[in-house]
């Protein structure tokens, strides 16, 4: 277990819908990251949040917005939803305080299925 | 612009067996970071051992070590007494020196140990 949860764990949705993914992540841990891993394009990162502020942006279409939280959760919402979105979302977390809290980790992840 | 590559998509090795994954990397940054991530069916991101460029010794950690060569931007993870546990897709990533940095994932290798 890595300390950062990811609601929901599953969701299933249609086409043109719009769903809110939550995370926590460690306690102590400021950063906060988006990835996308789908089939045919492995793990894409999306967004990164700092002590809530956008940090890093990745491949993010416009139609997915993220937000951090003062409590440091932060939520992606993902809009206008397409077949082709559905994936596993990780988030991930760090502490960045330093050259040695680099490291991520992540969450368990929350599998979107768009029909 | 950061790239890594994986260049053997499926492996296997026989349990006990020791074998060694390549990853290689390319950027123009001195300060850096490099990790192995392992995701077995479950799905859930592990992290499995982690490298400062800076560091010439090579990291380990327990049954798992990596040859880090600089000159070549070569990351290798070899995995010793392989265990059936170990059967995962494992991911090198790299990160660049500072805060507010993405990770770049390499596509995987698929691993297989054989009882």
């Amino acid at each position: 277990d890595s300390g950062v949860t990811q609601t929901p764990k599953h969701l299933i949705t249609a086409t043109g819908q719009r769903v809110t993914l939550r995370c926590s992540p460690r306690s102590g841990d400021l950063s906060v990251y988006w990835y996308q891993q789908s089939l045919d394009q492995g793990l894409q990162f999306l967004i990164q949040y700092y002590n809530g502020e956008e940090r890093a942006k990745g491949n993010i279409l416009e139609r997915f917005s993220a937000q951090q939280f003062p409590d440091l959760h932060s939520e992606l919402n993902l809009s206008s939803l397409e077949l082709g979105d559905s994936a596993l979302y990780f988030c991930a977390s760090s502490v960045q305080a330093g050259a040695l809290r680099e490291t991520q980790y992540f969450g368990p992840g929350t599998r979107l299925l768009v029909l | 612009a950061q790239t890594v590559t994986q260049s053997q998509p499926e492996m296997s090795v026989q349990e006990a067996e020791t074998v060694t994954l390549s990853c290689t990397y390319d950027t123009s940054e001195n300060n850096y970071y490099l990790f192995w991530y392992k995701q077995p069916p479950s799905r859930q991101m592990i992290l499995v051992i982690r490298q400062e460029a800076y560091k010439q010794q090579n990291a380990t950690e327990n049954r798992f070590s990596v040859n880090f060569q600089k000159a070549a931007k070569s990351f290798s993870l070899k995995i010793s007494d392989s265990q059936l546990g170990d059967t995962a897709m494992y991911f090198c990533a790299f990160m660049k020196g500072g805060t507010g940095n993405q990770f770049y994932f390499g596509t995987g290798t698929s691993l297989t140990v054989i009882p």
